[in-house]
C-alpha cells in the first residue's frame, strides 16, 4: 500500500505525559499536513510542510505542540504535557505540488485519548 | 434523497436511488473545493474536486456541482450502494496552500436495502 501511513493508530496517555506521532506520506509527495478531528466535526488544519520547511502553523497549535519533518520525508507531531482537551484524532495528509499536482490524501489517523 | 448539510445531518437513501448532499461554503473568493468520504475509524478519502472556473465535474458515479452565485456545492451519487454509507465532508481551500482546507461539519449518509 502506498498511501499515507500513521503510527500508532491509537494512543492512550495520562494527562501531563508527552506523546509523539509519526506520519509517512505518499513517497513522491512534497507537502505534508497535520489536521485534528474531534468527534462529529470536520478536520481542522494545524500545520504544513513543504519538503523539510514548516510553512504555516494554525493558531490552534499551542506551544505544547511541535511538528518536524527533518529530511523532508516522514514527519512527527509531539504534544507535551497533554491535556484532556487534546483528545482527538490526529490526521496526516500529503499532496504533490508542482507539475500535475494532486489533491490532499489523508492517512487513517492516530486516535489520542488523554485520561 | 437530498440533504442540506448542517440542517439535516443524516441522509437516508434507499439502495439504488441517487443521493444529493448539499454544502454551503463561506468565502466567495474560494477557488477550490473538494469532497471527502469518511468511514468509521478511517481517515477522509478523496472523492472528487472542482476548481472555481468550472460549475460541474463528473467522476465514477459521482458529480459535483458548484454554484458560485449562491456559494453552494453539491455532491450527487448515482445508484447509491451500501458501501456508500459514510460521513461526507465538503471542504474549501483557504489561504495560499491547496492543501489548507476548511471543512464543513459533514453529512451522515445511511443506505438502506
Amino acid at each position: 500500500d502506498t498511501g499515507v501511513s500513521q503510527d500508532p493508530r491509537h494512543k492512550i496517555t495520562k494527562r501531563g505525559q508527552n506523546v509523539t506521532f509519526r506520519c509517512d506520506p505518499i513517497s513522491e509527495h512534497n507537502r505534508l499536513y497535520w489536521y485534528r478531528q474531534t468527534l462529529g466535526q470536520g478536520p481542522e488544519f494545524l500545520t504544513y510542510f513543504q519538503n523539510e520547511a514548516q510553512l504555516e502553523k494554525s493558531r490552534l497549535l499551542s506551544d505544547r505542540f511541535s511538528a518536524e519533518r527533518p529530511k523532508g520525508s516522514f514527519s512527527t507531531l509531539e504534544i507535551q504535557r497533554t491535556e484532556q482537551g487534546d483528545s482527538a484524532m490526529y490526521l496526516c495528509a500529503s499532496s504533490l505540488i508542482g507539475q500535475g499536482g494532486s489533491p490532499l490524501h489523508f492517512g487513517n489517523g492516530t486516535r489520542l485519548t488523554v485520561t | 434523497g437530498e440533504s442540506v448539510g448542517l440542517h439535516l445531518p443524516t441522509l437516508s437513501v434507499q439502495e439504488g436511488d441517487n443521493s444529493i448532499i448539499n454544502c454551503a461554503y463561506s468565502n466567495s473568493a474560494s477557488d477550490y473545493f473538494i469532497w471527502y468520504k469518511q468511514e468509521s475509524g478511517k481517515g477522509p478519502q478523496f472523492i472528487i474536486d472542482i476548481r472555481s472556473n468550472m460549475d460541474k465535474r463528473q467522476g465514477q458515479r459521482v458529480t459535483v456541482l458548484l454554484n458560485k452565485t449562491v456559494k453552494h456545492l453539491s455532491l450527487q451519487i448515482a445508484a447509491t450502494q451500501p458501501g456508500d454509507s459514510a460521513v461526507y465532508f465538503c471542504a474549501e481551500k483557504f489561504g495560499d496552500s491547496w492543501g489548507k482546507l476548511q471543512f464543513g461539519a459533514g453529512t451522515q449518509v445511511v443506505v438502506t436495502p
